[in-house]
């Protein structure tokens, strides 16, 4: 079992430039999640999918952040244009598609925007 | 406005004493809860859950207890060893539905 699998780990841009981080879920689960992780507002999550659909976005801070799931192995989160405050780590989970079903993180994405 | 909360950043503990982490919630729909473990540099890993209808579940080391009219759980870890030193994040979900709701987390830290 090969876990989530988040790329890049660390990613260190000018402000203004477009990121992209990349999701694989683990294979069988229908549910995945972005979350962000910073000192003040801990592990918020931004968005989830459940079969590739946006199911819930409400934590999706403004219009710079997009996330998509073209298919069941495959998810990406966009942020355009990046400011310093997007710094923060930013992690990739999924689970089966119950409340009651643990979700598994990826090791997370470190953004540091100059 | 918060609907889970650990109201203590940090704990420290003397290796094989018990170590206790709180968790509220504000959300009385709430029927599912869990707690994961996070070591730095990598992600959550999830350590053990609870339903409503339960008031208590043990794994090993890890009891976590569940009052639902106090609207407070706990994550009781006895004996305590130097492994344990983590974050710990408090999570409550529907059933029903995927997605869990976190508290901004412990960090416990267990001195030998």
């Amino acid at each position: 079992d090969a876990g989530v699998i988040q790329s890049p780990r660390h990613e260190v841009t000018e402000m203004g430039q477009e990121v992209t981080l990349r999701c694989k879920p683990i294979s069988g689960h229908n549910s995945l999640f972005w979350y962000r992780q910073t000192m003040m507002r801990g592990l918020e999550l931004l968005i989830y999918f459940n079969n590739n659909v946006p199911i819930d976005d409400s934590g999706m801070p403004e219009d710079r952040f997009s996330a998509k799931m073209p298919n069941a192995s495959f998810s990406t989160l966009k942020i355009q244009p990046s400011e310093p405050r997007d710094s923060a780590v930013y992690f990739c989970a999924s689970s089966g598609p119950l409340g009651n079903q643990p979700q598994h993180f990826g090791d997370g994405t470190r953004l540091s925007i100059l | 406005d918060q609907q889970v909360k650990q109201n203590s950043p940090s704990l420290s503990v003397q290796e094989g004493r018990i170590s206790i982490l709180n968790c509220d919630y504000t959300n009385s729909m709430f029927d599912y809860f869990l707690w994961y473990k996070k070591y730095p540099a990598e992600g959550p890993t999830f350590l053990i859950s609870i339903s409503s209808i339960k008031d208590k579940n043990e794994d090993g080391r890890f009891t976590v207890f569940l009052n639902k009219s106090a609207k407070h759980l706990s994550l009781h870890i006895v004996p305590s060893q130097p492994g344990d030193s983590a974050v710990y994040f408090c999570a409550a979900s529907y059933t029903n539905a995927g997605k869990s709701t976190f508290g901004d987390g412990t960090t416990l830290t267990v001195k030998p």
